[in-house]
């Protein structure tokens, strides 16, 4: 039982590269997050999906496309990445969206620099 | 719109001391609250969540928090702080009423001195 895991762990890219973050989870939860981490800002929710078919944008949409591939995979893509984007990116699963059993689990992030 | 509030982005305690670490929220409907903690290099956990069952909640590692409303409180305590607390906090707010989105504080950096 791995939980959430995230791909890659750690990655470099130019301004203006394309690059896919993949979240994969097993323990057969309805809702996925994307979130990312900056120091002093704590966690901003960028999409999230609250059950397979659905998608919505959180807080910090702006530059981000999202995809719910299946109930357990949920992909976040920067189609032209910016250097605002250099970021520790985490996905999180929860069994639903909302309400007090929402205990989110969360990978192990991905450390993104763009230059 | 729901909001939560982390007083000391920095805290630090001597081993064996109490460890406070503050988190207020401000929310229209009754809220579900939680404490999450992140160590080193890794993604977040969580410590315990108010869930509206009982006011003083527990968690793991020791950990406790109290939901006060009057205050719109809910500060996380343990009684005597140990190496391994050295971390991360987080506290989270989800308002009732079927809303979906989880809002996060900006997190306390707790370190204990030996």
């Amino acid at each position: 039982n791995a939980g959430v895991t995230q791909t890659p762990k750690f990655q470099v890219l130019k301004t203006g590269q394309s690059m896919t973050l993949q979240c994969a989870q097993d323990m057969n939860h309805n809702s996925m997050y994307w979130y990312r981490q900056d120091p002093g800002m704590g966690l901003r929710l960028i999409y999230y999906s609250a059950s397979e078919g659905t998608t919505d944008k959180g807080e910090v949409p702006n530059g981000y496309n999202v995809s719910r591939l299946n109930k357990r995979e949920f992909s976040l893509r920067l189609e032209s990445a910016a250097p605002s984007q250099t970021s520790v990116y985490f996905c999180a699963s929860s069994a639903r969206a909302g309400g007090g059993n929402n205990e989110q689990f969360f990978g192990p992030g991905t450390r993104l620099t763009v230059l | 719109a729901q909001s939560v509030t982390q007083l000391g982005s920095h805290v630090s305690v001597s081993e064996g001391a109490l460890v406070l670490l503050r988190c207020n929220y401000s929310s229209s409907v009754p809220p579900y609250l939680f404490w999450y903690v992140q160590y080193p290099n890794q993604g977040l956990q969580l410590l315990l969540k108010y869930t509206s069952a009982a006011t003083l909640v527990k968690g793991i590692n020791g950990f406790e928090a109290e939901f006060k409303k009057s205050e719109t409180s809910f500060h996380l305590t343990k009684p005597s702080a140990h190496m391994s607390d050295a971390a991360e906090y987080f506290c989270a707010v989800i308002p009732g009423g079927g809303y979906q989105k989880v809002t996060f504080g900006t997190g306390t950096k707790l370190q204990v001195i030996p």
